[in-house]
């Protein structure tokens, strides 16, 4: 199946830092999303990115599908940023459709 | 706004019981999910369903069933709990990829299971 590589495996930001999370993935997508992952455990939509650029806010995110990437930019980081951060596809090749597979994540930790 | 509620936060459970795990989606979407969350391990997908009474094994079936007797609800259960399945189990759903060119998935807030 499709495999899913996130670096790096953690981050440590001092705060008003910016940082650039990176995802890789092995074949083509239907799918791409970033989540947040909250101290409860809840999984927080960030983006639906399969291509292209988005923007919310201090979060961005670029995806670059001919080339099996994704990017996660944070800019002016806050504490409340902290947790970890996930990429997860949607391969579009027999066996892969329908479900998403994560990577291992990105632990980020903002610093006051 | 997009509701998957899974209907427990937190629960113990002995080893042997049977235990279920209930999830609900207010959007209509057509697929579901259930994973669990692990330290060093991620998240993996345990079944899937595409439709009502439809269901796929994903990545590690084994000790788990699931039920989907209707569209907005699915089922994990636990035949025969045991100490290895303590974990967090997340739900989710999205739409059918067949007719929708977004497929974006919401998850529920997740339940944590100690099985003791």
């Amino acid at each position: 199946g499709i495999q899913v590589e996130q670096s790096p495996p953690d981050l440590i930001l001092q705060e008003g830092a910016n940082s650039t999370l990176r995802c890789n993935f092995s074949d083509s997508v239907n799918n791409l999303q970033w989540f947040h992952q909250n101290p409860w455990g809840q999984l927080i939509n960030l983006f639906y990115i399969p291509s292209g650029t988005k923007q919310n806010g201090r979060l961005s995110a670029t995806t670059v599908a001919t080339e099996r990437y994704s990017l996660l930019y944070i800019s002016s980081s806050q504490t409340t940023d902290s947790g970890v951060y996930f990429c997860a596809v949607e391969g579009n090749s027999g066996g892969s459709n329908y479900k998403l597979t994560f990577g291992k994540g990105t632990l980020l930790t903002v610093n006051p | 706004d997009v509701k998957v509620t899974q209907s427990s936060r937190y629960l113990v459970k002995r080893t042997g019981e049977k235990v279920f795990l209930e999830c609900v989606q207010d959007m209509d979407h057509e697929n579901m999910f259930w994973y669990r969350q692990d330290p060093g391990l991620g998240l993996r997908l345990i079944y899937f369903s595409y439709d009502v009474k439809m269901k796929e094994k994903g990545d590690i079936p084994e000790g788990y069933s699931v039920s989907r007797e209707k569209k907005e609800r699915f089922s994990l259960i636990l035949e025969s709990a045991s100490t290895n399945q303590t974990s967090m189990y997340l739900c989710a759903s999205s739409p059918w990829s067949g007719s929708n060119l977004n497929t974006e998935a919401f998850f529920g807030q997740g339940t944590r299971l100690t099985v003791v």
